[in-house]
């Protein structure tokens, strides 16, 4: 099955500093790698997510790197704003006998300071 | 994009008695809905897998009898836990999937308290 881990499992910002989170996995037939952002008493809600053939993607402040060969990929956060306190979890399918299920990372809570 | 809502958000119930959650996706069929449970500061822990007109595939430990879930149509998906008791307390999310490639949208959460 697959494994993901995650670090930081906290991190605190200055208001317009970056953050960055970083996730492992273990299986390299993964090809799918979400990442989603929970608010307290919310469901994670999907923020970005990128695909095995491609190394980088960005949507505004946020952007995902990921490194086949190395089995990891990040979350980047640009500019970070209060509003972008909360928590974070990266994911990855489950491919062999999986049903389309994902293995999710123990989550990183971020915090940004004003 | 994707909507996932579940009822009732909030649910308190005395030990005994069972408790029904429903989780819809409002705006696509889904092929698949998942159930999780998370406990505060953890990570999602996935109960079990559940697609339109089949059986449920649960996740290692986690029991059949107590933890009924229903697919009857790709929209909607329930589960109710059965009997409940203060240990099964917990914030009970819900997913649905849209492509075989893994997306999950989730809903909102349903807050249950045992008493």
């Amino acid at each position: 099955g697959e494994n993901v881990e995650q670090h930081p499992s906290t991190l605190s910002v200055q208001e317009g500093d970056s953050a960055v989170i970083k996730c492992t996995y273990s299986d390299s037939a993964s090809n799918y790698f979400p990442w989603y952002k929970q608010e307290l008493g919310k469901g994670p809600q999907l923020i970005i997510d990128i695909r095995s053939n491609v190394g980088e993607k960005k949507d505004q402040r946020i952007a995902v790197t990921l490194n086949k060969t190395a089995k990891h990929f990040s979350l980047h956060i640009t500019e970070t704003q209060p509003e972008d306190s909360a928590v974070y979890f990266c994911a990855a399918p489950v491919v062999t006998g999986g049903g389309n299920k994902l293995t999710f990372g123990t989550g990183t809570q971020l915090k940004v300071e004003l | 994009g994707a909507v996932v809502s579940q009822h009732p958000s909030r649910v308190i119930c005395k030990s005994g008695t069972s408790v029904k959650i429903e989780c819809r996706s409002l705006d696509f069929q889904a092929t698949t809905m998942f159930w999780y449970r998370q406990f505060p500061k953890q990570s999602l822990m996935l109960m079990a897998t559940s697609n339109e007109g089949s059986k449920a595939t649960y996740e290692q430990g986690v029991e059949k009898d107590k933890f009924l879930i229903n697919h009857a149509s790709l929209t909607l998906s329930t589960l109710t836990v059965t009997s409940a008791h203060p240990e099964d307390s917990s914030f009970y999310i819900c997913s649905a999937g849209t492509s075989a490639l893994g997306e999950q949208f989730f809903g909102p959460g349903t807050r249950l308290t045992v008493l």
